[in-house]
């Protein structure tokens, strides 16, 4: 089991470039979430997904789209990148079974400068 | 809307003292409140939960966290910190078990030998 595992580990970008970011879980989770971690601001969700071919906004949802086609992935793409995207960005993801939602596994995390 | 406010950055403590990482939270109705901790270059991992029922309760590595309702607090405590304890620890509250999560800003724990 690899649990919650995120493509690439580091990316630098250049403002207006484009780039997706792949989330893999290998535990059957239904629900996935996306992140972005910033010094003196914690965790603030970007978009998340509650099933295969489904997904929905976070608080910081702008100039990021996200898919689901498959039920193990979640992409989070961005279109035009800018340097106010420069942040770490993690995965998670979750499913009940005697949980609630705010247990989620998350990955390691990808490291995205733009420049 | 929900909030976490985590009112130190950072909390400093020798290796076999008690250790306490504060949380307060705001959230309509009752709240489901979470732990999780950051070690350098890693994902968070779940530490413990607060659902109902009895106000302490214990999770992982031997932390253990105190509800107050009247004080709309949520403590991470342990009893004898160990250097390997040294990490970033956030707090998050969620109105119930269905909902996602509003996460604090975060709180560096250092554990000196």
């Amino acid at each position: 089991n690899a649990g919650v595992t995120q493509t690439p580990k580091f990316r630098v970008l250049k403002t207006g470039q484009s780039m997706t970011l792949l989330c893999a879980q290998d535990m059957n989770h239904e629900y996935m979430y996306w992140y972005r971690q910033d010094p003196g601001m914690g965790l603030r969700l970007i978009h998340y997904s509650v099933g295969e071919g489904t997904t929905a906004k976070g608080e910081v949802p702008d100039g990021y789209n996200v898919s689901r086609l498959k039920k193990q992935n979640f992409l989070l793409g961005l279109e035009s990148a800018a340097p106010s995207q420069t942040s770490v960005y993690f995965c998670a993801s979750f499913t009940y079974g005697g949980r609630v939602a705010g247990e989620q596994f998350f990955g390691p995390g990808t490291r995205l400068t733009v420049l | 809307a929900q909030s976490v406010a985590q009112p130190e950055d950072q909390v400093n403590v020798a290796e076999g003292n008690p250790l306490t990482v504060k949380c307060t939270y705001s959230v309509s109705g009752n709240p489901y409140l979470f732990w999780y901790v950051q070690y350098p270059n890693r994902g968070l991992q779940f530490l413990l939960k607060y659902i109902t029922g009895d106000n302490l309760v214990k999770g992982s590595y031997g932390f253990e966290a105190e509800f107050n309702k009247s004080q709309t607090s949520f403590h991470l405590k342990k009893p004898s910190a160990l250097v390997s304890d040294s990490a970033l620890y956030f707090c998050a509250v969620s109105p119930s078990g269905y909902s996602t999560l509003t996460f604090g800003k975060g709180t560096m724990l250092l554990v000196s030998p």
